[in-house]
């Protein structure tokens, strides 16, 4: 398709387990971005990928969160040891020049 | 640093009359501004964007925003809402231009009632 996809679209996962979550970008885009969504929370800033500059990394909340961007296209965030206040959708995004365009998301879930 | 503040958490208007979402941030640089909606259980989706020229915005759906520098605001309207408009709005701001880290404000969520 021609829009940015996510996988998977749901995740449930043990406390303590390490996930790892997907995106690919809209072909062609250079920009990408992560955001985590939380009920109340709105959306939080996580890293940032432009080309081939180092990412802006200063939205990771620990350095249990990490994400690579491969071949300046498909990107993975990674969270280890997960604990349950990692619960929350997210987000992925790219853009070119007219605005970032958004994936319907992973909903993690950390039981 | 940018920032963008969107003043409540929840609005309500009537089906056909005028919605209006307020929108103030905060930027060093000459801002880019966007609205996007996310409708429940979806992606965040792309309402108009503000960049440079034109400061008032169309975007789709009926919706449009003014840029007003002297107010720092990007506020949202419609003329007349519909049951479908029904979803969560968020402003956001980018001070790096259109293609760069995008500061969401907490979003609003719109019910229209019959």
């Amino acid at each position: 398709g021609a829009g940015v996809s996510q996988s998977p679209s749901n995740k449930v996962t043990e406390k303590g387990k390490d996930v790892e979550l997907r995106c690919d970008p809209i072909s062609g885009h250079t920009a990408l971005y992560w955001y985590r969504q939380s009920l109340g929370q709105g959306l939080e800033f996580l890293i940032y990928f432009q080309g081939n500059s180092a990412p802006d990394k200063s939205g990771l909340p620990s350095d249990r969160f990490s994400a690579e961007r491969t071949g300046g296209s498909v990107s993975t965030l990674t969270i280890q040891r997960t604990q349950q206040e990692d619960s929350a959708v997210y987000l992925c995004a790219s853009s070119l020049k007219s605005g970032a365009f958004f994936g319907q998301g992973t909903r993690l879930t950390v039981v | 640093a940018q920032s963008v503040t969107q003043l409540g958490s929840h609005v309500s208007v009537s089906e056909g009359a005028l919605v209006l979402l307020r929108c103030n941030y905060s930027s060093s640089v000459p801002p880019y501004l966007f609205w996007y909606v996310q409708y429940p259980n979806q992606g965040l989706q792309l309402l108009l964007k503000y960049t440079t020229g034109a400061t008032l915005v169309k975007g789709i759906n009926g919706f449009e925003a003014e840029f007003k520098k002297s107010e720092t605001s990007f506020h949202l309207t419609k003329p007349s809402a519909h049951m479908s408009d029904a979803a969560e709005y968020f402003c956001a701001v980018s001070d790096s231009g259109a293609n760069s880290k995008l500061t969401f404000g907490k979003g609003i969520t719109l019910s229209v009632r019959p």
